[in-house]
């Protein structure tokens, strides 16, 4: 059972449409990561959450501890957009080292 | 320019043979990690390592060796006891492991097909 759930799977959107992608997990996390996967292969992390809201150019990331929820939106999105977008959950392990559970991701395709 | 690299970008792979993943980054990090990828599916740790000298089996380390002789540099080998090693297999590192705010940065990643 993956512990990091992502929806939707896929996604597709006009141009300047407002987007979001919703991650959910199930254990308790010491941080939850955003992250962005360009077609060629190439992950770029995005942001780094504990708490609370950030918010780097158009996009925006909110995570809700209580409620084991992040989201991640976009605002006047544009075709450059167009990626996959994948969530992960570190979480602290008993003498061990931390762990990081990856979500299946979300394909975003924005349409000119 | 500070950052990872992988090479090569895509191999091929006869059955049997064992075949070595490049992954060197500049960044001065200590730890490194191997990711694979496969459709649909989220990245799984193979191997990482905190430090030189030393590396530690993630979820799925079965088939798979790694050597961490330099800290800029951290191959992954794929052996013939790997039966179904077809994915995109992407390197990692950041600063450290233990601390609850490490970013991981990723190299550009390597498919691997088997023929």
């Amino acid at each position: 059972k993956n512990e990091v759930e992502q929806s939707p799977q896929n996604l597709t959107a006009q141009e300047e449409e407002f987007i979001t992608i919703n991650c959910s997990y199930s254990v308790g996390i010491s941080a939850l990561h955003w992250l962005q996967q360009h077609p060629g292969g190439g992950i770029v992390s995005l942001f780094m959450l504990s708490s609370g809201k950030k918010k780097h150019g158009r996009l925006i990331a909110t995570i809700n501890i209580q409620e084991k929820h992040s989201s991640l939106h976009i605002t006047a999105s544009h075709p450059r957009d167009s990626a996959v977008y994948i969530c992960a959950v570190r979480f602290f392990q008993m003498n061990r080292d931390d762990k990081i559970i990856f979500g299946k991701g979300t394909r975003l395709h924005i349409l000119p | 320019d500070g950052g990872i690299t992988q090479s090569p970008k895509y191999l091929f792979r006869k059955e049997g043979q064992n075949v070595t993943l490049s992954c060197e980054q500049n960044l001065n990090h200590d730890a490194m990690y191997w990711y694979r990828q496969d459709p649909g599916q989220g990245l799984r740790l193979i191997y990482y390592s905190q430090i030189v000298n030393d590396f530690q089996k993630g979820d799925i380390a079965e088939g798979y060796s790694v050597s961490r002789e330099k800290k800029e540099s951290f191959p992954l080998t794929v052996t013939s006891a790997q039966k179904n090693p077809t994915a995109f297999y992407l390197c990692a590192s950041s600063i450290g492991v233990a601390g609850a705010q490490e970013t991981q940065y990723f190299g550009p990643g390597t498919r691997l097909l088997v023929l």
